[in-house]
């Protein structure tokens, strides 16, 4: 079965200061891992993913997530938090069904959310 | 700039009304996702199609939700009888086959309140 988990309900971390959203995921198969945005009564918004290639990922805003096998891990990660990165922070894994054949696009199965705050 | 548009934004009624959402999806995408948004469940698919077809409505509750694609520039969820229990924020998402890509784009989502 597929899931993914987001350990931590809530971040904190000061402006300038680096932030690390976690996640953890469980797959059968290779892992297509993303990661979304939700700004207060908005929809989400893509932020990167990891397909195959480099364990780094780099997506929009300054954002970076770390793909680590070993561990099943997909962390999103930042350099420098703004204020303005506020926001809920969803981790997917996209699942590949028999109605999918042919097709990259499937179903994702999303984590709690993290509530990122960043300080001023 | 090309987004998914979802009407109503909000919407209020009582129980036991009918409750239809619309979306419109991405000119172009082939595969159309409703996800629902809720405190205690988060983020869970409801169903989805491609090519208007619909593939997997194993997440909804089949006797009073139903979801169609009447053309390929509209989908439509629909809730009859709607109850409190329905309230959450619900999500369309639309990507496309056959180019390598597996983004989902998200709608702004419509807000239903069943009191």
């Amino acid at each position: 079965a597929q899931s993914v988990a987001q350990p931590e309900d809530q971040v904190n971390v000061a402006e300038g200061n680096p932030l690390t959203v976690k996640c953890t995921y469980s797959v059968s198969g290779n892992p297509y891992l993303f990661w979304y945005v939700q700004y207060p009564n908005r929809g989400l918004q893509f932020l990167l993913k990891y397909i195959t290639g480099d364990n780094l990922v780099k997506g929009s805003y300054g954002f970076e997530a770390e793909f680590n096998k070993s561990q099943t891990s997909f962390h999103l990660k930042k350099p420098s938090a703004l204020v303005s990165d506020s926001a809920l922070y969803f981790c997917a894994v996209r699942f590949l069904g028999e109605n999918d054949r042919g097709s990259t696009l499937g179903r994702l199965y999303f984590g709690r959310g993290t509530q990122l705050t960043v300080w001023p | 700039d090309a987004r998914v548009t979802q009407t109503p934004r909000h919407k209020v009624t009582e129980m036991g009304q009918e409750v239809t959402m619309r979306c419109q999806p991405i000119l172009g995408h082939n595969t159309v996702f409703w996800y629902r948004q809720t405190m205690m469940q988060g983020l869970e698919l409801l169903a989805y199609f491609r090519n208007r077809a619909p593939l997997d409505d194993s997440g909804m509750p089949k006797d009073r939700f139903s979801a169609e694609m009447p053309d390929a520039t509209l989908a439509t969820l629909k809730i009859q009888p709607s109850e409190p229990r329905d309230s959450a924020v619900y999500f369309c998402a639309s990507g496309e086959t056959g180019l390598a890509t597996d983004t989902q784009y998200f709608g702004p989502g419509t807000r239903l309140t069943v009191l």
